[in-house]
């Protein structure tokens, strides 16, 4: 099972947004709405922000959102802030019972 | 509160073993999907298995199955990973994460990690 394809690395100023995608296969995104997404900052648990493609869970801004077409999920953050400065990953459930991750991006905030 | 802390990992040799712990609390513990994700050094996150909130299941990446051995104690709230014939590119950060939702494939509350690292 291949990782998912994310881009290796974005970034953006302060206030703006920008998008992450992460592109899988029909064995994986492309077969369930299973996809979320995790926020990493070193030497720190990674962080659930998006699950099933575009809900967010209690307690995470509303600047994060997700979306889903075919086999290409994304991530997007708007209003940009300092703090969202870490590795994004997505992940997806598969048709082999198995869970794949994306190679991660590093969002850097300029 | 909702907290699972991993225990076990260090330096090992190739080829040997090593159990990793995760102990659990603040939630049913026996009412959820555990799974184990790692991390190796400057790489992404790597799945590595699953087992069904009452053990009856289990799953693992193509990269660990036959070596790794993923199993649980309801009775002790915590999780295990028995790592056999461990290998250089075993190295990693391992962390134990809870599953929930649509097939437990959404990580809601993930441990701090324990590193393992395999060397001569």
């Amino acid at each position: 099972q291949s990782a998912l394809t994310q881009p290796a690395s974005v970034s953006g100023s302060p206030g703006q947004s920008i998008t992450i995608s992460c592109t899988g296969t029909s064995s994986d995104v492309g077969a369930y709405n299973y996809v979320s997404w995790y926020q990493l900052h070193p030497g720190k648990a990674p962080k659930l922000i998006i699950h099933d493609v575009s809900n967010r869970p209690s307690g995470v801004s509303n600047r994060f959102s997700g979306s889903k077409s075919g086999t290409t999920a994304s991530l997007t953050i708007s209003g940009l802030q300092a703090e969202d400065e870490a590795d994004y990953y997505c992940s997806s459930y598969t048709t082999y019972n198995t869970l794949v991750f994306g190679g991660g991006t590093k969002l850097t905030v300029l | 509160q909702v907290q699972l802390v991993e225990s076990g990992g260090g330096v090992v040799q190739p080829g040997t073993s090593v159990r990793l712990s995760c102990a659990a609390s603040g939630f049913t513990f026996s009412s959820y999907a555990m799974n184990w994700v790692r991390q190796a050094p400057g790489r992404g996150l790597e799945w590595v298995a699953i087992i069904w909130f009452d053990g009856s299941l289990k799953y693992y990446a193509d990269s660990v199955k036959g070596r790794f051995t993923i199993s649980r104690d309801n009775s002790k709230n915590t999780l295990y990973l028995q790592m056999n014939g461990l290998r250089a590119e075993d190295t990693s950060v391992y962390f134990c994460a809870r599953g929930t939702s649509g097939y437990y494939s959404v990580f809601d509350i993930w441990g701090q990690g324990t590193m393992v690292t395999v060397s001569s």
